[in-house]
């Protein structure tokens, strides 16, 4: 079974700052990784998709990297606003089961 | 296009009650699947389609039923709900094994 594990669970950073958060998966058998934001009370909107075959993904301030043989993900949020507090969601994707971590519960202090 | 419409967004149970979830999807995609959301346990997957008339069990399944009968629907029952099922429920679909998923807005369930 695919086991997802997100560090750290929550954290605090003032505006201006990057975001690195880290997502880690246990089997390596995976088609793709996909990484979501989630406002409170709301539903998941995909930020990037990275393949399994790619190292990085990249869309405006936003830069996800998939190492696939040692199970890790890292998300890069640059210069970090207050509009980007929100839960951040991994989840990995194989064999027609999408797998996702608890998350990463970002607060930016403006 | 709307994407994964999910109805309805609010829904209070008693238990014992039956109810259907509605998932419908407009982009052609094969695969269907729920989730639920709990406090500290993540997302959960219940049960999956990878299309018509073919359905198969998630992780957490028991208490749920689904059909397939179209690509685009895929509605989850609850035969008798229990304060246990009490969560928010997520539609999601997909177009191929290696595509993204897109994800409906959520029903949040409350049994009582």
């Amino acid at each position: 079974k695919q086991e997802v594990t997100q560090i750290p669970a929550a954290l605090s950073v003032p505006e201006g700052e990057n975001l690195v958060l880290n997502c880690s998966f246990t089997d390596s058998a995976i088609y793709n990784l996909q990484w979501f934001r989630q406002d409170p009370g709301k539903g998941l909107t995909s930020l990037l998709l990275i393949q399994s075959s790619q190292r990085e993904q990249t869309s405006g301030r936003l830069n996800a990297s998939l190492d696939k043989s040692s199970g890790r993900s890292t998300l890069y949020i640059a210069a970090s606003q207050p509009g980007d507090s929100a839960t951040y969601l991994c989840a990995v994707n194989g064999n027609n089961r999408l797998a996702f971590g608890k998350g990463n519960q970002v607060v930016v202090i403006p | 296009n709307a994407g994964v419409t999910q109805t309805p967004k609010f829904q209070v149970l008693k238990t014992g009650q039956s109810m259907t979830l509605q998932c419908a999807q407009d982009m052609n995609h094969e695969y269907m699947s729920w989730y639920r959301q709990d406090p500290g346990m993540g997302l959960r997957l219940i049960h999956y389609s990878v299309g018509a008339g073919i359905t198969d069990q998630g992780e957490v399944p028991n208490g749920y039923n689904v059909s397939r009968s179209t690509t685009e629907d895929f509605p989850l029952r609850l035969l008798s709900a229990a304060p246990s099922q009490t969560s928010v429920y997520f539609c999601a679909s997909r177009q191929q094994g290696a595509d993204g998923y897109t994800f409906g807005s959520g029903t949040r369930l409350t049994v009582v």
